[in-house]
């Protein structure tokens, strides 16, 4: 069953601690991409990559970093430099120069900072 | 870059009503409008799509216009039902780029 995995669903967070959310995709896509959803605010590009071992900073890059080591992996870690980390997170990939077609979304990782 | 506005933010109808949602974008060079669906607690789902080469396309109840001149395009709901009920998101895409811009969203709450 092809798809995108998000995990954890849930996380809590303490200040000044780093988080990582994982994020795995079986479509063969080479784009992948990290969003932040806030209320209001739509959906916020924070990374992107488009081939293995790139990568390129979004429109809300401060605060996180990624790697692209696999095809199908592409992690976010949420450091202790992110001032107000709490949010909903999106993974989603699409395929490699399509600026066209559609974009397919994880279920998401709510993160909370205690 | 690009950039997206969406209006409105909110939107309440009643059941069997029409709804409509409206985004502008500031890039004429942009060929790819898709409109995404999220429901509560779930991840947003491609509904509609249109490329600048057409100005309507149509899927059953859901409608998507395409006005290039004035850089605007918009989402038609008819015959709305309670499970129409969530955040929708506009996007356009400028060639070559593989990135969408979104806009940020209207919620729409269909009552019985």
């Amino acid at each position: 069953d092809g798809g995108i995995t998000q995990s954890p669903k849930y996380l809590f967070r303490k200040e000044g601690q780093n988080v990582t959310l994982s994020c795995e995709q079986n479509l063969n896509h080479d784009a992948m991409y990290w969003y932040r959803q806030d209320p209001g605010q739509g959906l916020r590009l924070i990374y992107y990559s488009q081939i293995v071992n790139d990568f390129q900073k979004g429109d809300i890059a401060e605060g996180y970093s990624v790697s692209r080591e696999k095809k199908e992996s592409f992690p976010l870690t949420v450091t202790s430099a992110q001032k107000n980390p709490t949010a909903f997170y999106l993974c989603a990939s699409r395929p490699q120069g399509a600026s066209t077609g559609e974009l397919f979304f994880g279920e998401g990782s709510r993160l909370t900072v205690l | 870059g690009e950039n997206v506005e969406q209006h409105p933010s909110t939107l309440s109808v009643q059941e069997g009503d029409s709804a409509v949602i409206k985004c502008t974008y500031s890039d004429s060079a942009s060929n790819y409008f898709p409109w995404y669906k999220q429901e509560l607690g779930k991840r947003p789902q491609l509904i509609i799509d249109i490329r600048s080469n057409v100005g309507e396309k149509k899927d059953q109840r859901i409608a998507v216009t395409l006005n290039k001149t004035a850089k605007h395009f918009s989402l038609h709901i008819t015959e709305t039902q309670p499970e129409d009920s969530a955040v929708y998101f506009c996007a356009a895409n400028l060639p070559g780029y593989s990135t969408l811009t979104f806009g940020k969203g209207t919620m729409l709450l269909v009552s019985p």
